[in-house]
């Protein structure tokens, strides 16, 4: 099956900067690439995703990259706020297998 | 329901106990996953289902971990003679998207924590 590795592990920065998680993925035929957010005592909730026939893709705030040939993708944060202060995942697939595996997550605190 | 539902929301059992976990996912939504989340861990992958085909299993930890969907439905994950490793969170996630039609959302429960002394 699919294995995803995500760096860092943890990750703080200053309420303003951007944020940038990055995750590798081993299997090429991946083609699915969500990221999820779980706050402190919450459950994990999408709040973007991108197929690989896309290079990146934005909202508001958040961004995602792709780079298939080198089998990553980076979640990208500016203008961080204490809010997006939680643990974010990353997970690969290949679209039509529903199979979802997800790396060990970064935990992100954005100092006021 | 209005969300995935779990129970029980809390257990804690003696080593050796058998304890099962139940997820009642959102109404016609086809694919289930089980994910266990130690303290400060990742989601570990347990077990997929998808409608009425034989499920992914491959993310057990031993034979001692099994599940069940009954009618396309509610699950129940079973763990057979609890030890203290077994410590956790437990999370279902039901997703709408048929088989073939690549992924959906996961929409996640509240989770099973599970305590094993």
């Amino acid at each position: 099956g699919e294995n995803v590795e995500q760096h860092p592990s943890t990750l703080s920065v200053q309420e303003g900067d951007s944020a940038v998680i990055k995750c590798t993925y081993s299997d090429s035929a991946s083609n699915y690439f969500p990221w999820y957010k779980q706050e402190l005592g919450k459950r994990p909730q999408l709040i973007i995703d991108i197929r690989s026939n896309v290079g990146e893709k934005k909202d508001q705030r958040i961004a995602v990259t792709l780079n298939k040939t080198a089998k990553h993708f980076s979640l990208h944060i500016t203008e961080t706020q204490p809010e997006d202060s939680a643990v974010y995942f990353c997970a690969a697939t290949v679209y039509n297998n529903n199979d979802m595996r997800f790396g060990a997550g970064t935990r992100l605190t954005v100092k006021p | 329901g209005a969300g995935v539902s779990q129970s029980p929301s809390n257990k804690v059992t003696e080593k050796g106990k058998d304890v099962e976990l139940r997820c009642d996912p959102i109404s016609g939504h086809t694919a289930l996953y089980w994910y266990r989340q130690s303290l400060g861990q990742g989601l570990e992958f347990l077990i997929y289902f998808q409608g009425n085909s034989a499920p992914d299993k491959s993310g057990l930890p031993s034979d001692r971990f099994s599940a069940e969907r009954t009618g396309g439905s509610v699950s129940t994950l079973t763990i057979q003679r609890t030890q203290q490793e077994d410590s956790a969170v437990y999370l279902c996630a039901s997703s709408p998207t048929p088989l073939g039609q690549g992924p959906g959302e996961l929409f996640f429960g509240e989770g099973s924590r599970l305590t094993v002394l």
